[in-house]
């Protein structure tokens, strides 16, 4: 199973908008409504931002929102502040009963 | 509040065998499923597999070989077990729970790097 593919590096001024994309194939993104993002910052373990496409947890901002069309999903980040510079990953679950999680993303906040 | 905490030798020799421990605490293992996940330095995130609640287990396909997990209820731990190691081993290793028929990790233990060398 091949990783999920994601851009290598996104960046934002604070208070824009930022889109992640995650793309991946019908037999894991696309397939099935089980895609989740998580954040991670240097040295930190990941931290759960959404689950399934676009759930997010309690405690989590409504700054976080995701989304999917087709084989590709989305974390979008809006009013950018500098606590959201992190590296992103996405992860869905697969048709091999198995989950894979995307190349990961570099958010900085200019 | 479910806390996970991993545990084992930081250095492993190749073609050994690399173990390691996740004690969790906040929570019984029996009510949930938990998971092991990798990270290389400076890489992305690997699932390795997981431990049931019912004590079955699911592994990657590309480690399936070599992977062992197993739980322990009495004391509230499950373990990794991955022989025959090599430096691609070597990576920053996570324990989570993953609540049964969900399919999101949360929450995530501190992880451990295991370095493979001689």
């Amino acid at each position: 199973q091949s990783a999920l593919t994601q851009p290598a590096s996104v960046s934002g001024s604070p208070g824009q908008s930022i889109t992640i994309s995650c793309t991946g194939t019908s037999s894991d993104v696309g397939g099935y409504n089980y895609v989740s993002w998580y954040q991670q910052h240097p040295g930190k373990a990941p931290k759960l931002m959404i689950y399934d496409v676009s759930n997010r947890p309690s405690g989590v901002s409504n700054r976080f929102s995701g989304s999917k069309s087709g084989n590709t999903a989305s974390l979008t980040i809006s009013g950018l502040q500098a606590e959201d510079e992190a590296d992103y990953y996405c992860s869905s679950y697969t048709s091999s009963n198995s989950y894979v999680f995307g190349t990961g993303t570099k958010v900085t906040v200019l | 509040q479910v806390q996970l905490q991993e545990s084992g030798p930081g250095l492993v020799k190749p073609s050994e065998t690399l173990s390691l421990t996740c004690t969790v605490s906040g929570a019984s293992i029996s009510s949930y499923d938990w998971s092991w996940i990798r990270q290389p330095p400076g890489k992305g995130l690997e699932w390795i597999g997981d431990i049931y609640s019912s004590g079955t287990t699911n592994y990657n396909p590309s480690l399936k070989s070599r992977v062992t997990i197993s739980a322990d209820t009495s004391k509230n731990q499950f373990s990794l077990k991955l022989s025959s190691v090599t430096a691609a081993d070597t990576a920053v290793h996570y324990c989570a729970r993953r609540r049964s028929w969900y399919n999101w990790f949360d929450p995530w233990g501190q992880g451990t790097l295991v370095t493979v060398s001689s």
